[in-house]
């Protein structure tokens, strides 16, 4: 069982907008950045969203990031077939002295 | 270009010990943490552990569930960090990557390998 809490899964249509939610607590996203990575089928995970709600070059600004208290938000906007894939949250846990991250959801554009 | 490859990977009986490499290319390898991130088979990530660099001593974290068992190590005259896995179990069966923390996003992992899977069976 995940420290972070993620939906198993979302889904959308083409054009349309999601957001991906990540429950977590005061020792992890209450304390410290959340980041958002994604995990395209056979590839490795790529940096998505740092401190809450930045994005690394070359991620469009389709892809936000939000928190408030001890849940974040990942949203994506306009979405296209190719953004398919598993969708993670990670954080530092104060706690657990641990990087810790959320089980992971699984987006599905319809 | 900014790389890391991992290596080192196979199949190994429970109980035994297997050491993983991964190598770094494209950045100024001494400056920076490095961490291991694994995910089973159809699972989730799960943090392994991390090495700092030389001006936070190479001090090492690990998650609890390897703790005692693994030890990542650097060589920073060769651009490279190993994780040394022993007392192995079904368990640690993983596609391992090595991940570049970055401190000026907050340590996000900015660099990611391409992994080198791990299977413990008999």
């Amino acid at each position: 069982q995940s420290v972070l809490t993620q939906p198993p899964s979302v889904s959308a249509a083409p054009g349309q907008k999601v957001t991906i939610s990540c429950s977590g607590g005061s020792s992890n996203i209450g304390n410290d950045y959340v980041f958002w990575y994604q995990q395209l089928p056979g590839t490795a995970p790529k940096l998505l969203i740092y401190e809450n709600n930045k994005r690394p070059s070359g991620i469009p600004d389709r892809f936000s990031g939000s928190k408030s208290g001890t849940s974040a938000t990942l949203g994506i906007t306009g979405l296209q077939t190719g953004d398919e894939a598993d969708y993670y949250c990670e954080a530092w846990d104060s706690s657990l002295s641990a990087r810790v991250f959320g089980g992971g959801t699984k987006l599905t554009v319809l | 270009e900014v790389q890391l490859v991992e290596s080192g990977g196979g199949l190994v009986q429970p109980g035994g010990s297997l050491r993983l490499s991964c190598a770094a290319s494209g950045f100024t390898f001494s400056d920076h943490y490095i961490d291991w991130v694994r995910q089973a088979p159809g699972k989730g990530l799960e943090w392994v552990g991390r090495i700092r660099n030389r001006a936070n001593s190479y001090t090492t974290d690990y998650a609890a569930s390897v703790k005692g068992r693994f030890t990542v190590s650097r060589d920073d005259s060769k651009n490279s960090v190993y994780l040394q896995m022993n007392s192995l179990k079904t368990e640690d069966t993983a596609v391992y990557y090595c991940v570049r923390p970055t401190v000026t996003m907050s340590f996000a992992f900015d660099i990611w390998g391409q992994g080198t899977m791990v299977t413990v069976s008999s």
